[in-house]
Order: structure tokens, then C-alpha cells, then sequence
């Protein structure tokens, strides 16, 4: 398993604005992931962060608008740039061990925007 | 693209009833995961199998991986307020990359 941790918990932002998320682990790991999720429902991964590698996005994300950065192998951020309300929503890191298929997760950012 | 749907989307029962979640694709996945996340947290891995036909048991929760791979089902007996929760399956064809995650069972456990 692993400790992950996200600051920050929660944020209101204004319109047009951008937020940095940080994801802390407390061990050196490859991959690591960034998920959206709305309330109650499933995660939609927003792109792969390996780090030594660029990272990679998924279909309807895009780096100007979440721009990523991988500094370490116990580190991230992610960036929500030039917000609207419909960036409201719950963000987590997650991290997957070389050889298992288990992801740990943390968190998450609970995002509003008005 | 591989999906992973689950069923019932949304289940509210009370306390002592049991219930089942099922998830299902058409896809083979090497290694399938259950995860429960509770208001304001992260999911929180349950199990993991690997086998076709494994059955694993965690206290009340009983996990089945199909034969073919393709599909899982998590019973609780006896569900209790403390189950509450959105649970999650997730599948992965490898250990080198992402997971499929479904797209969750909302259960609410009435006292």
C-alpha cells in the first residue's frame, strides 16, 4: 500500500483562474495517475504521470488545460487552468506499483468554481 | 475500448439484508480489483483476484472472479450501516499500466 496525500482538500475558486493540486507519496513510485470524479459517481482518469516521461493524456484532456508535472517518484501536480464551473469536481492522484495491478488513492480535491 | 458495467447502478437496503453487486465486460482482464470509497475520501482497495473462478472472502463480503475473466460479483451477507458506500471494480489486462474502473454501485445500508 502507500500514504498518499493531496492539498489541497478542498477549494472555491473564481472563474478564470488556475489551481495547482499536490500529490504527496510516502515512497518512490512509477505510476501515478490523475482521476476527475463527480460526486457519487466513477472516476474518469484525466492522464498517466510516469515520471521521466511526458505525461500522458486521455481523450478530452488536453496540457494546456491540465497541464502535469512529475518533478520526482514521490511527487506530482496537476494544474486545472482557466477554470469554469464545469471544472467543479473531485480530483485524486493515484499511484500503481511496478508488478501489481492494485492503484492506491488519495484523498482527492474537492474543486468548486463559481 | 474496454468497459466494465456494473449492476445494480444504485442499491438502498436495510440493515441485516444481504445483496449483490455485479460487474461485467467483454473483455479479459489478467487481474480484477473491488474498491469502496466513502464521502470525502479516496477508494480504498478491497481485493484483488487473478484466478478465473477464484472466490475470495473478506469478513462478510464474499468476491467471485468469473471463469472466463470477464466478469466479477462482490456479495455482502448481513449488510450492515457501516457498507455504505460507492463500490468500484476495476480491471486491468496488465501490471504495467492503467486500470478500466466501472462505473460504480451506489449502496446505502439503513439502520
Amino acid at each position: 500500500s502507500a500514504v498518499i496525500s493531496q492539498k489541497p482538500s478542498r477549494d472555491i475558486c473564481q472563474r478564470g483562474t488556475s489551481l495547482t493540486i499536490q500529490c504527496q507519496v510516502d515512497s518512490q513510485v512509477t505510476m501515478m495517475f490523475w482521476y476527475r470524479q463527480q460526486p457519487g459517481q466513477s472516476l474518469t482518469l484525466i492522464a498517466t504521470a510516469n515520471q521521466g516521461s511526458e505525461a500522458t493524456y486521455e481523450s478530452g484532456f488536453v496540457i494546456d488545460k491540465f497541464p502535469i508535472s512529475r518533478p520526482n517518484l514521490t511527487f506530482s501536480t496537476l494544474t486545472v487552468s482557466n477554470m469554469s464551473p464545469e471544472d467543479s469536481s473531485i480530483y485524486l492522484c493515484s499511484i500503481k506499483r511496478t508488478g501489481h495491478y492494485e492503484q492506491y488513492f488519495g484523498p482527492g480535491t474537492r474543486l468548486t468554481v463559481t | 475500448t474496454q468497459l466494465l458495467e456494473q449492476s445494480p447502478q444504485f442499491l438502498s437496503i436495510q440493515e441485516g439484508e444481504n445483496l449483490t453487486v455485479y460487474c461485467n465486460s467483454s473483455s479479459v482482464f489478467s487481474s480484477l480489483q473491488w474498491y469502496r470509497q466513502e464521502p470525502g475520501e479516496g477508494p480504498v482497495l478491497l481485493v484483488t483476484v487473478v484466478t478465473g473462478g477464484e472466490v475470495k472472502k473478506l469478513k462478510r463480503l464474499t468476491f467471485q472472479f468469473g471463469d472466463a475473466r470477464k466478469d466479477s460479483s462482490l456479495h455482502i451477507t448481513a449488510a450492515q450501516p457501516g457498507d455504505t458506500g460507492l463500490y468500484l471494480c476495476a480491471g486491468a489486462q496488465t501490471n504495467a499500466g492503467k486500470s478500466t474502473f466501472g462505473d460504480g454501485t451506489t449502496l446505502t445500508v439503513k439502520p
